[in-house]
């Protein structure tokens, strides 16, 4: 069974920094291309981020550019968001979600989310 | 950015009523289409891909169809168990958008 399981969530200051975790189980984590989407309260779906297999294709929505860095260890069956520079419209649930193994696949399955809160 | 907007944004139905969503992309897509359920309170949940392809697991009352810039996700008969929000979301190129969202409430 594909678990997908998110971590580290929680409140920070505005500028702050936060590490998310994504825990993979259930299959072969390295052969699938994995994503992080994110729902503010009340709001719609958002894609956030996108990484390979291999790590050798990397990309960001333009609201996160250039303060979140999306990255996974194989060896670990993880998958990770680094956040920096937070801001009050961060604030949302932030789910790791698993495609299929090209860069045009979809997402087949979701993680339950972890909450994230950017606020003074 | 490719633009997906789905219609109606909300609707009510009863149980046993057959219910269509419809979601149109600002520009063609191909068939990289997918479906996703999401109850209050909870992760989504993947029904349908490749525009009409049902996802392991999801009962055979979803369907999907369409192709270049029209979608219809279809439930042949509804259940309590259905209401929820579904979102459409292409992924045929970068970044991948979604759906604004329909709610699909019990009349």
């Amino acid at each position: 069974e594909v678990q997908l399981v998110e971590s580290g969530g929680g409140l920070v200051q505005p500028g702050g920094s936060l590490r998310l975790s994504c825990a993979a189980s259930g299959f072969t984590f390295s052969s699938y291309t994995m994503s992080w989407v994110r729902q503010a309260p009340g709001k719609g779906l958002e894609w956030v981020a996108y990484i390979s297999s291999s790590s050798s294709a990397i990309y960001y929505a333009d609201s996160v550019k250039g303060r979140i860095t999306i990255s996974r260890d194989n060896a670990k069956n993880s998958l990770y968001l680094q956040m920096n520079s937070l801001r009050a419209e961060d604030t949302a649930v932030y789910y790791c979600a698993r495609a299929r193994t090209t860069v045009t696949s979809p997402i087949e399955y979701w993680g339950q989310g972890t909450l994230v809160t950017v606020s003074a | 950015d490719i633009q997906m907007t789905q219609s109606p944004s909300s609707l009510s139905a009863s149980v046993g009523d057959r219910v269509t969503i419809t979601c149109r992309a600002s520009q063609g897509i191909n068939n990289y289409l997918a479906w996703f359920q999401q109850k209050p309170g909870k992760a989504p949940k993947t029904l349908i891909y490749a525009a009409s392809s049902l996802q392991s697991g999801v009962p055979s009352k979803f369907s999907g169809s369409g192709s270049g810039t029209d979608f219809t996700l279809t439930i042949s008969s509804l259940q309590p168990e259905d209401f929820a929000t579904y979102y459409c979301q292409q992924y045929n190129s970068y970044p991948p958008t979604f759906g604004q969202g329909t709610y699909v409430e019990i009349k």
